[in-house]
Protein backbone atom coordinates (compact mmCIF):
# COMPACT_ATOMS: atom_id res chain seq x y z
CA UNK A 1 0.00 0.00 0.00
CA UNK A 2 1.16 3.50 -0.66
CA UNK A 3 2.28 5.57 2.19
CA UNK A 4 2.19 8.88 2.63
CA UNK A 5 3.09 10.22 6.03
CA UNK A 6 2.67 13.82 7.16
CA UNK A 7 5.40 14.59 9.63
CA UNK A 8 2.76 16.16 12.62
CA UNK A 9 -0.87 15.52 13.01
CA UNK A 10 -1.39 18.77 15.28
CA UNK A 11 1.02 22.31 15.46
CA UNK A 12 0.45 25.79 16.72
CA UNK A 13 2.11 28.69 15.95
CA UNK A 14 1.93 32.34 16.09
CA UNK A 15 1.36 35.19 13.67
CA UNK A 16 4.36 36.07 11.29
CA UNK A 17 6.25 32.35 12.21
CA UNK A 18 7.63 30.88 9.00
CA UNK A 19 5.65 27.15 9.24
CA UNK A 20 7.19 24.18 7.52
CA UNK A 21 4.82 21.14 6.82
CA UNK A 22 6.72 18.31 5.77
CA UNK A 23 5.36 15.17 3.58
CA UNK A 24 7.12 12.19 2.53
CA UNK A 25 5.64 9.24 0.30
CA UNK A 26 6.98 5.96 -0.04
CA UNK A 27 6.15 4.23 -3.51
CA UNK A 28 8.38 6.36 -5.72
CA UNK A 29 5.48 8.65 -6.69
CA UNK A 30 6.32 11.91 -9.59
CA UNK A 31 3.50 13.98 -8.15
CA UNK A 32 2.41 15.55 -5.23
CA UNK A 33 0.03 17.95 -3.93
CA UNK A 34 -0.71 19.91 -1.03
CA UNK A 35 -4.41 21.01 -0.02
CA UNK A 36 -6.47 22.76 2.71
CA UNK A 37 -9.66 21.38 3.80
CA UNK A 38 -11.81 23.58 5.48
CA UNK A 39 -15.52 23.30 6.56
CA UNK A 40 -17.66 23.85 3.56
CA UNK A 41 -15.13 24.50 0.94
CA UNK A 42 -13.99 21.09 0.55
CA UNK A 43 -10.45 20.35 -0.64
CA UNK A 44 -8.19 23.59 -2.37
CA UNK A 45 -5.26 23.10 -3.55
CA UNK A 46 -2.57 25.04 -2.99
CA UNK A 47 0.50 23.39 -4.66
CA UNK A 48 1.54 20.82 -6.79
CA UNK A 49 4.90 19.10 -8.32
CA UNK A 50 5.10 16.54 -10.82
CA UNK A 51 9.23 16.20 -10.68
CA UNK A 52 11.67 16.72 -8.32
CA UNK A 53 12.30 20.80 -8.18
CA UNK A 54 9.25 21.34 -10.10
CA UNK A 55 6.32 23.65 -8.65
CA UNK A 56 2.93 24.69 -9.87
CA UNK A 57 0.51 26.73 -8.67
CA UNK A 58 -2.89 25.59 -7.35
CA UNK A 59 -6.07 27.17 -6.52
CA UNK A 60 -4.98 29.17 -3.65
CA UNK A 61 -0.77 29.88 -3.21
CA UNK A 62 -0.92 33.38 -2.05
CA UNK A 63 0.78 33.25 1.41
CA UNK A 64 2.16 29.56 0.90
CA UNK A 65 5.75 28.04 -1.31
CA UNK A 66 6.59 24.83 -1.62
CA UNK A 67 9.96 22.81 -1.93
CA UNK A 68 10.67 19.58 -3.80
CA UNK A 69 14.67 18.99 -3.66
CA UNK A 70 13.94 15.04 -3.11
CA UNK A 71 11.13 12.93 -4.89
CA UNK A 72 10.11 11.43 -2.22
CA UNK A 73 9.42 14.84 -0.12
CA UNK A 74 7.22 17.29 -0.66
CA UNK A 75 7.29 20.90 1.73
CA UNK A 76 4.79 22.91 2.40
CA UNK A 77 5.83 26.48 3.95
CA UNK A 78 4.08 29.28 5.13
CA UNK A 79 6.20 32.38 4.68
CA UNK A 80 4.67 34.38 7.36
CA UNK A 81 1.91 32.61 9.09
CA UNK A 82 -1.61 34.61 9.55
CA UNK A 83 -4.73 33.66 11.52
CA UNK A 84 -6.57 32.76 8.04
CA UNK A 85 -4.04 29.85 7.40
CA UNK A 86 -5.24 27.88 10.21
CA UNK A 87 -6.88 24.72 8.30
CA UNK A 88 -6.39 21.33 7.79
CA UNK A 89 -3.29 20.57 5.07
CA UNK A 90 -3.44 17.49 3.39
CA UNK A 91 -0.68 16.52 1.71
CA UNK A 92 -1.23 13.86 -1.84
CA UNK A 93 0.62 12.02 -4.14
CA UNK A 94 0.18 9.73 -7.20
CA UNK A 95 2.21 7.64 -9.44
CA UNK A 96 2.60 9.59 -12.56
CA UNK A 97 1.58 13.12 -13.92
CA UNK A 98 -1.04 11.93 -16.57
CA UNK A 99 -3.33 9.00 -16.65
CA UNK A 100 -6.42 8.16 -14.59
CA UNK A 101 -5.45 7.52 -11.60
CA UNK A 102 -6.73 8.21 -7.20
CA UNK A 103 -4.44 10.30 -5.22
CA UNK A 104 -3.65 9.09 -2.00
CA UNK A 105 -3.25 10.82 1.11
CA UNK A 106 -1.87 11.50 4.41
CA UNK A 107 -3.43 11.90 7.70
CA UNK A 108 -3.25 15.36 7.67
CA UNK A 109 -1.68 18.28 9.83
CA UNK A 110 -4.03 20.11 11.53
CA UNK A 111 -2.40 23.63 11.66
CA UNK A 112 -3.32 26.43 14.46
CA UNK A 113 -2.08 30.13 14.08
CA UNK A 114 -2.49 32.46 17.21
CA UNK B 1 -12.04 25.92 -12.27
CA UNK B 2 -15.17 24.09 -12.22
CA UNK B 3 -17.05 22.69 -8.94
CA UNK B 4 -18.35 19.21 -7.93
CA UNK B 5 -21.29 19.47 -5.67
CA UNK B 6 -23.22 17.22 -3.50
CA UNK B 7 -26.68 17.44 -3.38
CA UNK B 8 -27.44 16.52 0.76
CA UNK B 9 -24.66 17.48 3.11
CA UNK B 10 -25.62 14.64 5.71
CA UNK B 11 -27.56 11.72 5.31
CA UNK B 12 -28.59 9.14 8.33
CA UNK B 13 -29.34 5.41 7.11
CA UNK B 14 -30.38 2.73 9.55
CA UNK B 15 -27.20 0.16 10.13
CA UNK B 16 -27.92 -3.01 7.35
CA UNK B 17 -29.71 -0.60 4.82
CA UNK B 18 -28.48 0.95 1.58
CA UNK B 19 -26.91 4.18 1.45
CA UNK B 20 -27.08 6.49 -1.87
CA UNK B 21 -24.82 9.72 -1.70
CA UNK B 22 -25.41 11.98 -4.71
CA UNK B 23 -22.73 14.10 -6.42
CA UNK B 24 -23.38 16.64 -9.38
CA UNK B 25 -20.41 17.50 -11.47
CA UNK B 26 -20.46 20.63 -14.11
CA UNK B 27 -17.66 19.77 -16.72
CA UNK B 28 -18.77 17.62 -19.90
CA UNK B 29 -14.92 16.93 -20.55
CA UNK B 30 -14.35 15.50 -16.86
CA UNK B 31 -12.90 11.75 -17.90
CA UNK B 32 -12.48 9.90 -14.16
CA UNK B 33 -13.91 10.12 -11.24
CA UNK B 34 -13.30 8.87 -7.89
CA UNK B 35 -15.13 8.78 -4.48
CA UNK B 36 -12.89 9.09 -0.92
CA UNK B 37 -13.99 8.18 2.66
CA UNK B 38 -12.68 10.45 4.96
CA UNK B 39 -13.79 9.57 9.19
CA UNK B 40 -13.09 11.84 11.65
CA UNK B 41 -9.12 12.71 12.25
CA UNK B 42 -8.00 10.63 9.19
CA UNK B 43 -7.05 11.81 5.52
CA UNK B 44 -9.10 10.90 2.79
CA UNK B 45 -9.34 7.55 1.51
CA UNK B 46 -9.84 6.10 -1.77
CA UNK B 47 -12.59 4.05 -2.35
CA UNK B 48 -13.60 3.69 -5.69
CA UNK B 49 -13.29 5.11 -9.42
CA UNK B 50 -14.30 5.09 -12.60
CA UNK B 51 -13.36 6.23 -16.03
CA UNK B 52 -16.34 8.22 -18.70
CA UNK B 53 -16.20 5.44 -20.82
CA UNK B 54 -18.32 3.39 -17.78
CA UNK B 55 -21.57 3.75 -16.57
CA UNK B 56 -21.00 1.34 -13.79
CA UNK B 57 -18.37 -0.10 -11.43
CA UNK B 58 -18.80 -2.34 -8.63
CA UNK B 59 -16.61 -2.92 -5.67
CA UNK B 60 -16.66 -4.77 -2.52
CA UNK B 61 -19.95 -3.64 -1.00
CA UNK B 62 -19.71 -0.21 -2.79
CA UNK B 63 -21.27 0.33 -6.53
CA UNK B 64 -20.49 3.78 -8.31
CA UNK B 65 -23.14 4.77 -11.19
CA UNK B 66 -21.98 7.36 -13.88
CA UNK B 67 -24.88 9.19 -15.57
CA UNK B 68 -23.10 11.15 -17.97
CA UNK B 69 -26.33 12.77 -19.95
CA UNK B 70 -27.22 14.62 -16.61
CA UNK B 71 -23.49 14.54 -15.33
CA UNK B 72 -24.38 13.07 -12.11
CA UNK B 73 -22.38 10.29 -9.74
CA UNK B 74 -23.66 8.27 -7.29
CA UNK B 75 -21.91 5.99 -4.77
CA UNK B 76 -24.20 2.84 -3.58
CA UNK B 77 -22.80 1.02 -0.39
CA UNK B 78 -25.27 -2.09 0.42
CA UNK B 79 -25.43 -3.19 3.73
CA UNK B 80 -24.65 -0.18 5.73
CA UNK B 81 -22.41 -0.70 8.61
CA UNK B 82 -21.26 1.41 11.44
CA UNK B 83 -17.72 2.06 10.56
CA UNK B 84 -19.36 3.28 7.23
CA UNK B 85 -19.84 6.17 9.62
CA UNK B 86 -17.56 9.54 7.50
CA UNK B 87 -17.59 12.17 5.23
CA UNK B 88 -17.95 11.21 1.52
CA UNK B 89 -16.78 13.54 -1.59
CA UNK B 90 -16.24 13.15 -5.22
CA UNK B 91 -13.87 14.34 -6.90
CA UNK B 92 -13.39 14.83 -10.82
CA UNK B 93 -10.56 15.01 -13.36
CA UNK B 94 -10.64 17.19 -16.05
CA UNK B 95 -9.28 15.23 -19.71
CA UNK B 96 -5.69 16.05 -20.09
CA UNK B 97 -5.78 17.74 -16.93
CA UNK B 98 -2.27 17.93 -14.72
CA UNK B 99 -3.30 19.01 -11.52
CA UNK B 100 -5.71 16.49 -11.56
CA UNK B 101 -8.39 16.49 -9.36
CA UNK B 102 -11.32 19.15 -8.56
CA UNK B 103 -13.44 17.66 -5.20
CA UNK B 104 -16.85 18.31 -3.91
CA UNK B 105 -17.15 19.32 -0.54
CA UNK B 106 -18.72 16.16 0.98
CA UNK B 107 -21.81 14.11 2.63
CA UNK B 108 -21.60 12.91 6.29
CA UNK B 109 -22.97 9.80 6.11
CA UNK B 110 -23.70 8.65 9.44
CA UNK B 111 -25.05 5.28 10.30
CA UNK B 112 -27.77 4.93 13.01
CA UNK B 113 -28.07 1.30 15.10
Amino acid sequence: DVKVTQSSRYLVKRTGEKVFLECVQDMDHENMFWYRQDPGLGLRLIYFSYDVKMKEKGDIPEGYSVSREKKERFSLILESASTNQTSMYLCASTLTRGGNQPQHFGDGTRLSIL
Amino acid sequence: GESVGLHLPTLSVQEGDNSIINCAYSNSASDYFIWYKQESGKGPQFIIDIRSNMDKRQGQRVTVLLNKTVKHLSLQIAATQPGDSAVYFCAEKLTGSARQLTFGSGTQLTVLP
